[in-house]
């Protein structure tokens, strides 16, 4: 059965830090989709982004990055320089037999940006 | 662009009372699903849909029905409404195999 994992429940930065929300995930399946999504104080759920199994290169788009790791069934999110925008809960999903099975989300860590 | 439209965004209800929670896409996706959110807990599946005709569970389908006799639409039944049943009800859409997942704002239900 899938499984997503996010150990950390909330985490609090000053503004210009760098942060890493950390995802573990759970799957028998070779074929599999990873995300994540964004949702700001204003409730919105908001895609971040989508990697399958096969693509174990890291992405960047501005300010975060993503690193996969198939060995250690991780999905992490770095935050570059931080701003006080980028405080809201991230949620890490994971859907299998080749992204046609429901995402499973993890229980979300909340990421709180201090001025 | 409408994207996926839920309504009410609001509503209280008492015990025991039925309402439906709408839901409406406008991208001509597949694939329709129902997630609620619970403080500490995430977001879980309620039902799905991969297409009109066909509705599956998810992993916290009790005291709710699902049917989808279109495309667009995707309604959330509360037969018989439990103060368990507070949260806030999400409704998604996608393209199979994997679309990238577009929610709706999001219903707050209170049930008293």
């Amino acid at each position: 059965a899938q499984k997503v994992t996010q150990a950390q429940t909330e985490i609090s930065v000053v503004e210009k830090e760098d942060v890493t929300l950390d995802c573990v995930y759970e799957t028998r399946d070779t074929t599999y989709y990873l995300f994540w999504y964004k949702q700001p104080p204003s409730g919105e759920l908001v895609f971040l982004i989508r990697r399958n199994s096969f693509d174990e290169q890291n992405e960047i788009s501005g300010r975060y990055s993503w690193n996969f790791q198939k060995s250690t069934s991780s999905f992490n999110f770095t935050i570059t320089a931080s701003q006080v925008v980028d405080s809201a809960v991230y949620f890490c999903a994971l859907s299998e037999n080749s992204g046609n099975t429901p995402l499973v989300f993890g229980k979300g860590t909340r990421l709180s940006v201090i001025a | 662009n409408a994207g996926v439209t839920q309504t009410p965004k609001f509503q209280v209800l008492k015990t025991g009372q039925s309402m439906t929670l709408q839901c409406a896409q406008d991208m001509n996706h597949e694939y329709m699903s129902w997630y609620r959110q619970d403080p500490g807990m995430g977001l879980r599946l309620i039902h799905y849909s991969v297409g009109a005709g066909i509705t599956d569970q998810g992993e916290v389908p009790n005291g709710y029905n699902v049917s989808r006799s279109t495309t667009e639409d995707f309604p959330l039944r509360l037969l018989s409404a439990a103060p368990s049943q507070t949260s806030v009800y999400f409704c998604a859409s996608s393209q199979l195999g994997p679309g990238e997942l577009f929610f709706g704002e999001g219903s707050r239900l209170t049930v008293l």
